[in-house]
């Protein structure tokens, strides 16, 4: 059964510091994965990586896969309390299913 | 683009009665996923559907729910009869093509008292 862990569980930093949230993935003829960001209602999608050791970056906020050791990271650099929210990693195989973690909850303080 | 739009937002009901959910996906997408989501299981696929077909439904929890989807723009999660412990956050989401990229609804919560 394919399966997504997300660590750490929940996370606090002060406004400013940088957090690197984890995921690591057994996925059956893995396709790609995928970041998410849930606020108070829908998760939002972040970023989709499909090829190792390319990083995906948007502003504030990388991604970076490595499918030989199966996992991914999502980087946060100066965070604000914007960036509160639980972020969720989700894996793609060949069944198209889309398998989603536990999400990280951060919590930026002022 | 409208996005993917799920009614109702809340519903409460009783235990014992029938609850449908509704998802209208994304026009031109055609996969359609339904996900719950719990503070303690966090978010489950439930079924999706390939152009209209179930595909896997092996997330269902139970006899109890079913899923259709009888066109492209229309689907149905139904639970009957509903119970406490089915309390949660129905999310349903839609992609096109593959590798999949699932656009979430707003959810549906539900609770059963």
């Amino acid at each position: 059964e394919d399966k997504v862990v997300q660590s750490p569980l929940s996370l606090v930093v002060h406004e400013g510091d940088t957090v690197t949230l984890n995921c690591s993935y057994e996925v059956t003829n893995f396709r790609s994965l995928l970041w998410y960001k849930q606020e108070k209602k829908a998760p939002t999608f972040l970023f989709m990586l499909t090829s190792s050791g390319i990083e995906k970056k948007s502003g504030r906020l990388s991604s970076i896969l490595d499918k030989k050791e199966l996992f991914s990271i999502l980087n946060i650099t100066a965070t604000q309390t914007g960036d509160s929210a639980i972020y969720l990693c989700a894996g793609t195989g060949g069944s198209e299913k889309l398998v989603f973690g536990k999400g990280t909850k951060l919590t930026v303080n002022p | 683009d409208a996005g993917v739009i799920q009614s109702p937002r809340h519903e409460v009901t009783e235990m014992g009665q029938e609850v449908t959910l509704r998802c209208k996906p994304i026009s031109g997408h055609n996969s359609l996923f339904w996900y719950r989501q719990t503070m303690m299981r966090g978010l489950e696929l439930l079924i999706y559907f390939n152009n209209n077909v179930p595909i896997d439904d092996s997330g269902m929890p139970e006899d109890r729910f079913s899923a259709k989807m009888p066109n492209a723009s229309f689907s149905t999660l139904k639970i009957q009869p509903s119970e406490p412990r089915d309390s949660a956050v129905y999310f349903c989401a839609s992609s096109l093509g593959t590798p999949v990229r699932a656009f979430f609804g707003q959810g549906t919560r539900l609770t059963v008292v």
